[in-house]
């Protein structure tokens, strides 16, 4: 079945810098990436997600991009805030439930 | 608001009691789903409900029950649990077109369970 990684688990950046995470995924054929913002209290937020057909995708401050052939994505931050301090989980499917990485929690310092 | 909601928000039960979690969602979608949320752990699938019907159980023990009495509603009945299974229980939900999901899960804010 699908495995994915997902690095750093933990990030603390400075505002205004950029943030990078990062996910491997063992399925070649999946075909689905999601990612996922958790903030405290609350269940995970879909915030962005791309499929395999694409290479990248950009919404304002976030971007996702795909590697098929390496088999890895990875979630891009621009400009961080205070308020994009959370736990950003990735998450792999082939037309099967999603498998989710352990997530990463990202420090915005203010 | 993500259109999945779930009640209680946090529940406290002793090993012998039984207790149920619900959620609703009024996205219109098809599919609905449990998840296990530990400390440190990756996000853990329980059971899957495809219009109505079970389609997965991920070996989960028999003390955790599902329920799906339609599309818009599913239970989690809770009995002789264990400390361990204190945890962030989350439920979720999707369309599923045919063969394929659009996979595009919403989840709810999660029920906060403790099992003393």
């Amino acid at each position: 079945g699908e495995n994915v990684e997902q690095h750093p688990s933990t990030l603390s950046v400075q505002e205004g810098d950029s943030a990078v995470i990062k996910c491997t995924y063992s399925d070649s054929a999946s075909n689905y990436f999601p990612w996922y913002k958790q903030e405290l209290g609350k269940g995970p937020q879909l915030i962005i997600d791309i499929r395999s057909n694409v290479g990248e995708k950009k919404d304002q401050r976030i971007a996702v991009t795909l590697n098929k052939t390496a088999k890895h994505f990875s979630l891009h931050i621009t400009e961080t805030q205070p308020e994009d301090s959370a736990v950003y989980f990735c998450a792999a499917s082939n037309n099967t439930p999603l498998v989710f990485g352990k997530g990463t929690r990202l420090s915005v310092i203010a | 608001e993500t259109g999945v909601t779930q009640t209680p928000r946090h529940l406290v039960m002793g090993m012998t009691n039984k207790k149920s979690l619900k959620c609703e969602q009024h996205l219109g979608h098809n599919a609905m789903y449990w998840y296990k949320q530990s400390a440190k752990k990756p996000l853990e699938l329980m059971f899957v409900y495809n219009f109505k019907e079970q389609t997965e159980n991920n070996s989960v023990p028999s003390r955790f029950s599902p329920e799906c009495p339609n599309s818009s509603h599913l239970f989690l009945h809770l009995h002789t649990l264990q400390p361990e299974d204190s945890a962030l229980y989350l439920c979720a939900s999707s369309q599923v077109v045919g063969a394929e999901s659009s996979y595009e899960q919403y989840f709810g804010p999660g029920t906060r369970l403790t099992v003393t």
